[in-house]
């Protein structure tokens, strides 16, 4: 069964620092793997989606990598700002292409 | 503009109440996907739909029930509310053949008092 998980499990950065989220899965045989914001009380956001013959995808200040082999993938943050905060989520997706499975998140908090 | 819409945004409910939740989608994305999350912890899928008339429960054991009459239509039901119900409900959808990924509607915050 595929467990994802996500560290740290809360962050807290001042405004302007880079930053990174990591993700790890147990059965590297996915399809794809997609990043999701979510906001308190909200539902999701899909940030980045890579699928699992990328490398990496890039969107405005967020590049996501994904190394399928050793079961990894990294949210990368550039010059971070307060409305970044929320929780960030990492999903895999199984080879059908169909159920994702989610991490427990990040909670990131970028004081001004 | 292509979205998923969920109704309501927030229902409180007396036990033993029957309600539905409603999600619709305009991609014209084939399969649908419930999903429960309670406050600060990971969502877990409850039912899913690979097309008309096909629902399969997920992982999480849930009272609730759906179907899914047409394409764009995927209601969850709860015949008999009860305070373990509370959650945030979120309903998702996306194409039979990704790579386009999940989209998700903006939740249902249920509280059955």
């Amino acid at each position: 069964k595929q467990e994802v998980t996500q560290i740290p499990a809360a962050l807290s950065v001042p405004e302007g620092e880079n930053l990174v989220l990591n993700c790890s899965f147990t059965d590297s045989a996915i399809y794809n793997l997609q990043w999701f914001r979510q906001d308190p009380g909200k539902g999701l956001t899909s940030l980045l989606l890579i699928q699992s013959s990328q490398r990496e995808q890039t969107s405005g200040r967020l590049n996501a990598s994904l190394d399928k082999s050793s079961g990894r993938s990294t949210l990368y943050i550039a010059a971070s700002q307060p409305g970044d905060s929320a929780t960030y989520l990492c999903a895999v997706g199984e080879t059908s292409g169909s159920r994702l499975t989610f991490g427990e998140g990040t909670q990131l908090t970028v004081n001004p | 503009e292509a979205d998923i819409y969920q109704t309501p945004r927030y229902l409180v409910i007396g036990t033993g109440k029957k309600i539905t939740l409603e999600c619709s989608q305009t991609m014209g994305h084939d399969k649908m996907y419930w999903y429960q999350q309670d406050p600060g912890m990971e969502l877990h899928l409850i039912h899913y739909s690979y097309g008309v008339n096909s629902t399969e429960k997920g992982d999480l054991s849930s009272e609730s029930t759906v179907s899914r009459i047409r394409t764009e239509h995927f209601p969850l039901t709860l015949e008999s509310a009860r305070p373990s119900h509370t959650s945030q409900y979120l309903c998702a959808s996306s194409y039979h053949s990704a790579p386009y990924g999940y989209t998700f509607g903006s939740g249902t915050r249920l509280t059955v008092v």
